[in-house]
């Protein structure tokens, strides 16, 4: 079975400090990873993706994340938090098969 | 360009009530479609998949059901609404063989 982990309910940062959001990952096989972003009462957007190569991955609105495969982790990251950034993160991860699994969520709060 | 539309955007429902929610995606043909409800604005749960016309799979057994009458219609259904189905509820859709996944903008379902 595969499960994604957010061990962090909420994450305060100020603005302008660097940011991260933790994600750690349990699946069988070669695993695709993917970060969503979710503002009040909206869809899913997505931020970013690892499917393979090189282990720091780029994404939307000058986020990142790096691929760790020793430590099953794909954390994501960005030098410096906007107030905008506050909002409801996702790590999701499939091997393929299924569909997306996705971790409980992490609360990003930015303060200016 | 592909395009995802769920409707409605809110829902207010007496308990014991039906249910019809609809996700229709334009723009590709053959998409794997998904259902996921989020309670209490965290985590995702992956409700019912389809890869193709007819075919369901159900994650969770519960109150609800999934059909997919056509190639790009997917639609969540209930014959009587329960307080715990309220939620808010997500389509998605990525293509066979893909790995992205887009996200409709979803529909919040209060039981009442």
């Amino acid at each position: 079975a595969q499960s994604v982990a957010q061990p962090e309910d909420q994450v305060n940062v100020a603005e302008g400090n660097p940011l991260t959001v933790k994600c750690t990952y349990s699946v069988s096989g070669n695993p695709y990873l993917f970060w969503y972003v979710q503002y009040p009462n909206r869809g899913l957007q997505f931020l970013l993706k690892y499917i393979t190569g090189d282990n720091l991955v780029k994404g939307s609105y000058g986020f990142e994340a790096e691929f760790n495969k020793s430590q099953t982790s794909f954390h994501l990251k960005k030098p410096s938090a906007l107030v905008s950034d506050s909002a409801l993160y996702f790590c999701a991860a499939h091997t393929g098969r299924r569909a997306l699994t996705f971790g409980s969520g992490t609360r990003l709060q930015v303060q200016p | 360009s592909q395009t995802i539309h769920q409707w409605p955007a809110t829902l207010v429902q007496p308990v014991g009530s039906p249910l019809s929610l609809e996700c229709t995606v334009e723009g590709t043909s053959n998409p794997n479609l998904y259902w996921y409800r989020q309670a209490a604005g965290r985590g995702l749960q992956l409700l019912f998949y389809s890869v193709g016309i007819g075919q369901i799979s159900s994650e969770v057994p519960q109150n609800l059901s999934a059909s997919r009458p056509q190639d790009r219609q997917f639609i969540l259904s209930s014959k009587k609404l329960l307080l715990s189905d309220s939620g808010f509820y997500l389509c998605a859709w990525k293509l066979s063989g893909g790995y992205g996944y887009t996200f409709g903008s979803g529909t919040r379902l209060t039981v009442v």
